[in-house]
């Protein structure tokens, strides 16, 4: 699977919007961008995915490059509830999920 | 949306002992359940891939004969930390995938296990 890289952490304004920025420039034709985030103390919690389309959900939209070698995560309005750890992860159907260290994003009132 | 239910939540045991992890699909079937291990300010681990009806494949490094894992049904596979020792204490987390979705179709993660070794 490609690897992965993520700024350490960011902090955002609560309201404003959130980009967070990754990186997966070996990314291969049939992987997958995929997007998780863990608050502390929980479960990792499912966000988006794509392939090479942007997608829009009711949680965020994924903005993949047209070379695929990079993308970002857009969280439009952030609140204090979206502090967590956001992880990217690139990887090809059936295979394993890895994680990487991820992103720390601090939203501040 | 999909659910996974992890218990218990929280397990407290002492050294020595043997402690059992439930992961239940509640609203899906999984025939592969994943197993992760997360120590303080690190990223998960993956530790196992659990496979309903067949043996456990572990991820190197990980004593499949101290972490048995069982995938007796398409919604239950259950961890078992034996002969736990304190540095063994770390959170423990499952997840699974839906049997009727694609391969590329994402995760649904449990809400974990923190284990402590006393």
């Amino acid at each position: 699977d490609a690897k992965t890289t993520q700024p350490t952490s960011m902090d955002c304004a609560e309201g404003r919007a959130a980009n967070l920025p990754c990186n997966h420039s070996t990314i291969s034709g049939n992987e997958y961008v995929y997007w998780y985030r863990q608050i502390h103390s929980q479960g990792p919690q499912y966000i988006i995915h794509g392939l090479k389309n942007n997608e829009t959900n009711e949680m965020a939209s994924l903005i993949i490059t047209e070379d695929r070698k990079s993308s970002t995560l857009i969280l439009p309005h952030a609140t204090l509830r979206d502090t967590a750890v956001y992880y990217c992860i690139v990887k090809g159907g059936g295979f394993k999920t890895i994680f990487g260290a991820g992103t720390r994003l601090f939203v501040k009132a | 949306g999909a659910v996974v239910s992890q218990h218990p939540s929280r397990v407290i045991c002492k050294s020595g002992t043997s402690v059992k992890i439930e992961c239940r699909s509640l609203d899906f079937q999984a025939t592969t359940m994943f197993w992760y291990r997360q120590f303080p300010k690190q990223s998960l681990m993956l530790m196992a891939t659990s496979n309903e009806g067949s043996k456990a494949t572990y991820e190197q490094g990980v004593e499949k004969d101290k972490f048995l894992i069982n995938h007796a049904s398409l919604t239950l596979s259950t961890l078992t930390v034996t002969s736990a020792h304190p540095e063994d204490s770390s959170f423990y987390i499952c997840s699974a995938r839906d049997r009727g979705k694609s391969y590329n179709s994402p995760l649904h993660f449990g809400n974990g296990t923190r284990l402590t070794v006393t």
